[in-house]
């Protein structure tokens, strides 16, 4: 079974400071990895995934994240936050061989104090 | 970019009745997914919409309550039926073309209260 944990309910960050938010999964095998943004009465929108290749991915909105594999973590980082940042955020995984069946985090509330 | 549109966008709903859900999209799609979102919740799979033949649910989900048709590569249908309070709910489609890999691309959604 394919799990996802996002072990803090809401990062408050001060708008120009480093965002971080945490995810590990746990899956067997080499999962796809992949983070997501809601926001307010919207539907979720795809920032970036990690499939192969550099553990570095960047993604839309100035959004990375980093794969570490020994760790099975998958944090999303982003250098500087704008108060537009501020949404909830889900870390998602799916197997590598299989009909692409995401699991997802709880969810991450990120608030951007101007 | 292609789009994903569902319909209706929300509705209120007395229990006991019956919801149909539409996802169409203006492109062929690989795969087809549906996902519940209860109130201050994360995501859980429904169930995958499989073109022409019956979808394939996950645990804890049955047809008899989420019955789904796939009637081709664009468009889906979700119906929620004999409604509960405890399916007030938003519904999102998901949906992969081959071109972008197994990125799964989310509809607008679709919000539910049951009286």
């Amino acid at each position: 079974a394919q799990s996802v944990a996002q072990p803090e309910d809401q990062v408050n960050v001060a708008e120009g400071n480093p965002l971080t938010v945490k995810c590990t999964y746990s899956v067997s095998g080499n999962p796809y990895l992949f983070w997501y943004v809601q926001y307010p009465n919207r539907g979720l929108q795809f920032l970036l995934k990690y499939i192969t290749g550099d553990n570095l991915v960047k993604g839309s909105y100035g959004f990375e994240a980093e794969f570490n594999k020994s760790q099975t973590s998958f944090h999303l980082k982003k250098p500087s936050a704008l108060v537009s940042d501020s949404a909830l955020y889900f870390c998602a995984v799916s197997p590598r061989y299989g009909n692409n069946r995401l699991a997802f985090g709880k969810g991450n509330q990120v608030v951007v104090i101007p | 970019s292609a789009v994903i549109s569902q319909k209706p966008s929300r509705d209120i709903c007395q229990r006991g009745t019956s919801l149909t859900i539409q996802c169409q999209v203006d492109s062929q799609v690989t795969m087809m997914f549906w996902y519940r979102q209860q109130p201050g919740q994360s995501l859980t799979l429904i169930a995958t919409a499989n073109q022409g033949s019956e979808a394939t649910y996950e645990s804890g989900f049955v047809i008899d309550k989420f019955p789904i048709s796939r009637p081709n590569l664009t468009f889906s249908t979700l119906t929620v039926s004999n409604m509960s309070p405890e399916d007030s709910s938003i519904y999102l489609c998901s949906v992969t073309w081959t071109s972008r890999g197994e990125t799964q691309y989310f509809g607008p959604g679709t919000r539910l209260l049951v009286l």
